[in-house]
């Protein structure tokens, strides 16, 4: 299993220009995850989806789309790319949640991660 | 609104020693808590986690304790190693569908 699989890598975009950020997983994971990282920082999540055709906003959503047509798929698209959207963004994704009292349940598995710079 | 915060961001330790990472949160109704490490250029990787119900957690050389009273976390690992060198989180789970809260994160380095 390759686990969750990101890319690009890296990209360099202007300001204004858009991009989709790619990410599958092979673990038939029901849940996937965007989140952001800025340096120096913790992550925040951007967009979240609990199967596909379903997806919610996180903490950070602004500037941001998602869609979630396959179990596999989660792309995160970038409209008008500023700025303030350079960061290193992470997919993840997790079995169904569980609310049990019992741990290891709920553990997200991440992507290695896209480093955008938007000039 | 809510959020996780770590007291040390920077933690220096020679090989053999054993580190503690510490970890605050601010909402009492937190029930499930994650520490996750993250080496240079990758992500996030789970390392143990723990729910509110326990006060101790143990896997192998690391150590997790949760203090409800006070609320605090924290991050103990056995004979520290060189590879144990990066950045730790602790993450906070409010709500359900894995939308994590992060803290800052501390920087552990481990000196041969």
């Amino acid at each position: 299993n390759a686990g969750v699989t990101q890319t690009p890598k890296f990209r360099i975009l202007k300001i204004g220009q858009s991009m989709t950020l790619q990410c599958a997983q092979d673990m038939n994971h029901n849940y996937m995850y965007w989140y952001r990282q800025d340096p120096g920082m913790g992550l925040k999540l951007i967009y979240y989806s609990v199967g596909a055709g379903i997806t919610d906003k996180g903490e950070v959503p602004n500037g941001y789309n998602v869609s979630r047509s396959t179990t596999e798929d989660f792309p995160l698209r970038l409209e008008l790319a500023a700025p303030s959207q350079t960061s290193v963004y992470f997919c993840a994704s997790s079995p169904p949640y569980s609310t049990g009292k019992y741990t290891g349940a709920n553990v997200l598995t991440f992507g290695a991660g896209s480093r955008l710079t938007v000039l | 609104g809510e959020s996780v915060g770590l007291h040390l961001p920077t933690l220096s330790v020679q090989e053999g020693d054993n580190s503690i990472i510490n970890c605050a949160y601010s909402n009492s109704a937190s029930d499930y808590f994650i520490w996750y490490k993250q080496e240079s250029g990758k992500g996030p990787q789970f390392i143990i986690d723990i729910r509110s119900n326990m006060d101790k957690r143990q896997g192998q050389r690391v150590t997790v304790l949760l203090n409800k009273t006070v609320k605090h976390l924290s991050l103990q690992i056995a004979a520290t190693q060189p590879g144990d060198s990066a950045v730790y989180f602790c993450a906070e789970d409010l709500t359900s569908y894995g939308k994590l809260t992060f803290g800052q994160g501390t920087i552990l380095t481990v000196h041969p």
